[in-house]
């Protein structure tokens, strides 16, 4: 069946680094554009990043913008999220999610968790 | 950017009743507008793209309405497993995609 499953997150130090992971089956990888969507108590869910199929295009919040990467191998089936200079606000649950294009995300992954803190 | 304004926060309903949830978008979004489903735990599930088609395995009694900046999430009979959070998405103008802030439906 279509899963995404991501890894990676953790406690990290303001300033610190962190790269996500997200592992899909069950569907050609390369085929999808893919996402990342973090979610907080306070603001919701909010888009982070997006790559269309071939890596070729990518798009970032301005929130994330210049500090995080995302990045993808298709022949591992695996989307990639670095995160750089970390901030406390940038804890949150952090999803990777599928999508038919630059358009809505129709397969979601569990989620991964980070929190940054001293 | 898009903002995207749910309404009500929260909704409470019985188990057999209409639920009904509104997006408001601050300007055109068309029909480029998901509904999303969350529960305690979990991770968002698609119910509804295009404004008004449901995703694979949703269940008939959830339906999408709605164009440009006023739309509408019905629930026409409410299930046990339907007490959840809703989230829509708007997909047309990005970046970057935004989400509403939520509507909670609990049991009344």
């Amino acid at each position: 069946q279509v899963q995404l499953v991501e890894s990676g997150g953790g406690l990290v130090k303001p300033g610190g680094s962190l790269r996500l992971s997200c592992a899909a089956s069950g569907f050609t990888f390369s085929d999808y554009y893919m996402s990342w969507i973090r979610q907080t108590p306070g603001k919701g869910l909010e888009w982070v990043s997006y790559s269309s199929s071939s890596g070729s295009s990518i798009y970032y919040a301005d929130s994330v913008k210049g500090r995080f990467t995302i990045s993808r191998d298709n022949a591992k089936n695996s989307l990639y999220l670095q995160m750089n200079s970390l901030r406390a606000e940038d804890t949150a649950v952090y999803f990777c999610a599928r999508s038919p294009g630059f358009s809505h995300m129709d397969v979601w992954g569990q989620g991964t968790t980070v929190t940054v803190s001293s | 950017e898009i903002v995207m304004t749910q309404s009500p926060a929260t909704l409470s309903v019985s188990p057999g009743e209409r639920a009904t949830l509104s997006c408001r978008a601050s300007q055109s979004v068309r029909s480029n507008l998901a509904w999303y489903q969350q529960k305690p735990g979990q991770s968002p599930r698609l119910l509804i793209s295009g404004a008004s088609t449901r995703a694979t395995g949703i269940p008939a009694r959830f339906s999408g309405s709605g164009s440009g900046t006023e739309f509408t999430l019905t629930i026409s009979s409410l299930q046990s497993e339907d007490f959840a959070v809703y989230y829509c998405l708007q997909y047309n103008n990005w970046p970057p995609w935004t989400f509403g802030q939520g509507t909670k439906v609990e049991i009344k």
